[in-house]
C-alpha cells in the first residue's frame, strides 16, 4: 500500500526563521509531489509542485526532491505568522491513467511573532 | 473568475437520510475528485472521474454515489448506507495527464449527521 509519512507536528519557529517540512514516500515509483497549504476550517491550496530531483524556488517557497532516497521537503524562508496552517504533502504514482493522489497526514506549522 | 464551488457550505443529515453534494467547476478540466477529511487525518479518495459517463471507486468508495453527466458537474450522494459521514467532503479536479496532475480543490462541505 502506498504511503505518505509527515510528522505531525506542531512545528514552531519564530518569526523570519526558515521552517522546514519533510515528508517520506513508500512508492518508488512516484512521480509527481506536491505541496498544499490548509488554513484551519478551509480547503487545501497548492503551493509548489516538483517533478525532477533537487530544488525548485517559487518566492519564499523551495520544494526539494530526492527520489534515491524517496524524501521531499518544503522550506519556508522569512516565515510569516500568515504561514501558520498545516502542510499537506501529495504524491502521485507513474502510470498512464493513474491521476490519483496520495495524501500524507500533514504538518500544523505555527509560526511565533 | 475560473473556479470549483461546492454547495451547500454547511449540511446536516438524518439518520437514514440520502443527501447529494454539488461541485461545479469552470477550469475546462476532464479529471474532477471526491475526499473526505477527518479530524487530524489525510484526505482520502472516495470517487473519480477522468471522463464525462465514467467514474471510478476510490480507497473508501462504500456508502457512496457519483455521476459525471456533464464534464463540469460532479455530484456526490451520500447514502444511508455510509455509517459515519460527519466529514469534510472535498471536490478536485485537474487537466487528466498521466504525467502532471495538480489538483485544484472547492471550498468544501461539511456534513454533520444528527
Amino acid at each position: 500500500q502506498k504511503e505518505v509519512e509527515q510528522n505531525s507536528g506542531p512545528l514552531s519557529v519564530p518569526e523570519g526563521a526558515i521552517a522546514s517540512l519533510n515528508c517520506t514516500y513508500s512508492d518508488r515509483g512516484s512521480q509527481s509531489f506536491f505541496w498544499y497549504r490548509q488554513y484551519s476550517g478551509k480547503s487545501p491550496e497548492l503551493i509548489m509542485f516538483i517533478y525532477s530531483n533537487g530544488d525548485k524556488e517559487d518566492g519564499r517557497f523551495t520544494a526539494q526532491l530526492n527520489k534515491a532516497s524517496q524524501y521531499v521537503s518544503l522550506l519556508i524562508r522569512d516565515s510569516q505568522p500568515s504561514d501558520s496552517a498545516t502542510y499537506l504533502c501529495a504524491v502521485k504514482a507513474l502510470g498512464a491513467g493513474s491521476y490519483q493522489l496520495t495524501f500524507g497526514k500533514g504538518t500544523k506549522l505555527s509560526v511565533i511573532p | 473568475d475560473g473556479g470549483i464551488t461546492q454547495s451547500p457550505k454547511y449540511l446536516f443529515r438524518k439518520e437514514g437520510q440520502n443527501v447529494t453534494l454539488s461541485c461545479e467547476q469552470n477550469l475546462n478540466h476532464d479529471a474532477m475528485y471526491w475526499y473526505r477529511q477527518d479530524p487530524g487525518q489525510g484526505l482520502r479518495l472516495i470517487y473519480y472521474s477522468q471522463i464525462v459517463n465514467d467514474f471510478q471507486k476510490g480507497d473508501i468508495a462504500e456508502g457512496y454515489s457519483v455521476s459525471r453527466e456533464k464534464k463540469e458537474s460532479f455530484p456526490l450522494t451520500v447514502t444511508s448506507a455510509q455509517k459515519n459521514p460527519t466529514a469534510f467532503y472535498l471536490c478536485a479536479s485537474s487537466i487528466a495527464s498521466a504525467s502532471y496532475n495538480e489538483q485544484f480543490f472547492g471550498p468544501g462541505t461539511r456534513l454533520t449527521v444528527l
